[in-house]
């Protein structure tokens, strides 16, 4: 398996624009996770999935910030608009059940709005 | 509240020299404990998981934790430590079922000494 597959690894966008952030999860797995990770607070749950539908997304910093998962193969995380203070590294992860399995993650995607 | 501690924001270490990395959690009911390892650029790959049974638990790459119940604590440890173990350190607690996500600690961040 090619593992959790995330794109663009690297987005710079200018401030007000739209940033689509993409996961393939692990084929066969039922969970699949967005987390945000920057110096100042590590990594932060923002929304995760069961079976493609949305189960917590208290993490969601604000409404600009969305995220669907249309199918058991692809999520993407959407921010709309875009502000300076959202750059980070934004990763997707993937787990076959939740509690003894673990999570799979991507690479991330490191983006910067200027 | 659950929560995870990890003291040490920076270690260095020199190569061959023992490791100990400090993790303290507070979850309600017994948790599931994993430590990942993430190498500069990317994801977080899983090192070893702890749930019950031995409370001493064998991972990837020589390293081991040990569970101590009385102290909520999980410390990552390796006999010799090499100079590609430089990376940064992230302990990780959850549950099952309904608390499917994984809290993770703020990191540690390895430095190997030649």
């Amino acid at each position: 398996d090619a593992g959790v597959i995330q794109s663009p690894r690297h987005e710079v966008t200018e401030m007000g624009q739209e940033v689509t952030l993409r996961c393939k999860p692990i084929s066969g797995h039922d969970y699949l996770f967005w987390y945000r990770q920057t110096m100042m607070r590590g990594l932060e749950l923002l929304i995760y999935f069961n079976n493609n539908v949305p189960i917590d997304d208290s993490g969601m910093p604000e409404d600009r910030f969305s995220a669907k998962m249309p199918n058991a193969s692809f999520s993407t995380l959407k921010i709309q608009p875009s502000e300076p203070r959202d750059s980070a590294v934004y990763f997707c992860a993937s787990s076959l059940r939740v509690g003894w399995y673990g999570y799979t993650f991507g690479s991330g995607t490191r983006l910067t709005v200027v | 509240a659950q929560s995870v501690t990890q003291p040490d924001i920076h270690i260095t270490v020199s190569e061959g020299a023992s490791l100990e990395l400090r993790c303290n959690y507070s979850y309600g009911a017994t948790p599931y404990l994993f430590w990942y390892v993430q190498s500069p650029g990317q994801g977080l790959q899983l090192l070893l998981k702890y749930f019950s049974g031995d409370t001493l638990v064998q991972g990837i790459k020589g390293f081991e934790a040990e569970f101590k119940r009385s102290q909520s604590s999980f410390n990552l440890r390796k006999p010799s430590v090499h100079w590609s173990d430089a990376a940064e350190y992230f302990c990780a607690v959850g549950g099952g079922g309904s608390q499917g996500n994984l809290i993770f600690g703020k990191g540690t961040k390895l430095s190997v000494k030649p």
